[in-house]
């Protein structure tokens, strides 16, 4: 079956020190995959997309993720967290043949302390 | 990109009422638009797949008749919720999908229903 697990509901940094959000897949067929945040209160905004091109993707405002097919994986990383960073992201996959529906998974709260 | 509204950004609204919710692409014609309901601190649940013309395509467990959607136009989507109740009572987001397949979100709605 075709699934995504964010590996962690909650991850606390302090701020300055680097974000690793995790996010891995299940399926024999590589996926697109994209990183969606949300602020409180407010819409979902695309922070980054892979469609299979690079497999080191960046995105707004300093985050980047990696796509390793070995590990199935895409997680998130920015090198230094800022305030402005907590919120809660989501990774959300697309596999052929989807007809843009998008399956969102539990997602992931980044808490940012001073 | 391209840019989404709602509107109300909030509502309340009182047992037994009905409540129309409002999504717009405001630079850009939208063939398919996707309703999305969000539980505090939970993920998105898509509700329905709207599309220009047609009969929306409600995903399993959501009440057609409860949740009312419109696609009139190239630019707009209507959620209607019918005689709502309580339970309700949540943040519903919308989505659009532009030529290129890329979606884009709305800043969402606020429904308290009292």
């Amino acid at each position: 079956a075709q699934s995504v697990t964010q590996l962690d509901s909650h991850v606390s940094v302090s701020e300055g020190t680097p974000v690793l959000l995790r996010c891995n897949y299940s399926s024999s067929y590589s996926p697109s995959l994209f990183w969606y945040v949300q602020h409180p209160n407010k819409g979902l905004q695309l922070l980054l997309k892979y469609t299979s091109a690079a497999t080191l993707v960046k995105g707004i405002n300093g985050f980047e993720a990696e796509f390793k097919k070995s590990e199935t994986s895409f997680h998130l990383t920015k090198p230094s967290a800022h305030m402005s960073d907590a919120a809660e992201y989501f990774c959300v996959p697309i596999w052929g043949g989807n007809t843009g529906k998008l399956i969102f998974g539990q997602g992931t709260t980044l808490q940012v302390k001073p | 990109g391209a840019v989404v509204s709602q509107h109300p950004s909030r509502v309340i609204c009182k047992s037994g009422t009905s409540v129309k919710i409002e999504c717009r692409s405001l630079d850009f014609q939208a063939t398919t638009m996707f309703w999305y309901r969000q539980f505090p601190k939970k993920s998105l649940m898509l509700m329905a797949t709207s599309n220009e013309g047609s009969k929306a395509t409600y995903e399993q467990g959501v009440e057609k008749d409860k949740f009312l959607i419109n696609h009139a136009s190239l630019t707009l989507s209507t959620l209607t919720v019918t005689s709502a109740h309580p339970e309700d009572s949540s943040f519903y987001i919308c989505s659009a999908t532009t030529s290129s397949n890329e979606q884009f979100f709305g800043p969402g709605t606020r429904l308290t229903v009292l």
